[in-house]
């Protein structure tokens, strides 16, 4: 079975800093790999998506995510952060076929004006 | 298109009284889920429908049922409510079992307490 780690609790950043959020991932074949988010009060939102093909994956409002197999490892990431990325960031890796659809325990993310 | 919907998006319910929370998707989703998220408990799964007429348990369960009522809605029924159902309840669907490639996709949610 599939399971997700995301070692950061809290992370604050400054407007206009980098992130990257950091996930890893037990798996054993290849896995399905997703990013969400979760503004206060709402559902979850798709950033992006891994499934095949080019390790580096583009998503929604600027984020991007690299898939490194030997680390296992997909973290997030933006270049330059604004206040409203201020969110709950979640990791979830699924299979296709199967019902296992693994989200991690969440990164809240902070940001200073 | 409105993706993947709950009715009510607040409840508030005495402890023993009864209620179902409503979900419907208009992607032509094959599979459907409801989740439950608490604080520092993450998402946890309660139920979901790998296709129409079929439904299983998920990590918890206990205290919930379930109806795939058509391949569009996916109902969640607490029979006799506790305070410890005091949670936020996400429905979500995806076109394949477990999210497959394009993952899974939220309502936003029911938020619901029990007194």
């Amino acid at each position: 079975a599939q399971s997700v780690t995301q070692p950061d609790i809290h992370i604050t950043v400054s407007e206009g800093a980098s992130l990257e959020l950091r996930c890893n991932y037990s798996y054993g074949a290849t896995p399905y790999l997703f990013w969400y988010v979760q503004s206060p009060g709402q559902g979850l939102q798709l950033l992006l998506k891994y499934f095949s093909g080019d390790t580096l994956v583009q998503g929604i409002k600027g984020f991007e995510a690299e898939f490194k197999r030997s680390q296992s490892s997909f973290n997030l990431r933006k270049p330059s952060v604004h206040w409203s990325d201020a969110a709950e960031y979640f990791c979830a890796v699924g299979a296709h076929g199967g019902q296992n659809f693994v989200f991690g325990p969440g990164t809240r993310l902070s940001v200073l004006p | 298109n409105a993706g993947v919907t709950q009715t009510p998006k607040f409840q508030v319910l005495k402890t023993g009284q009864s209620m179902t929370l409503q979900c419907a998707q208009d992607m032509n989703h094959n599979s459907m889920y409801w989740y439950r998220q608490d604080p520092g408990m993450g998402l946890r799964l309660i139920y979901y429908s790998a296709s129409e007429g079929t439904t299983d348990k998920g990590e918890v369960p206990n205290g919930y049922n379930v109806s795939r009522l058509n391949k569009r809605e996916f109902s969640l029924r607490l029979e006799s409510a506790a305070p410890s159902q005091t949670s936020v309840y996400f429905c979500a669907s995806s076109l394949a079992g477990g999210g497959g490639y394009n993952g899974q996709f939220f309502g936003p949610g029911t938020r619901l307490t029990v007194l």
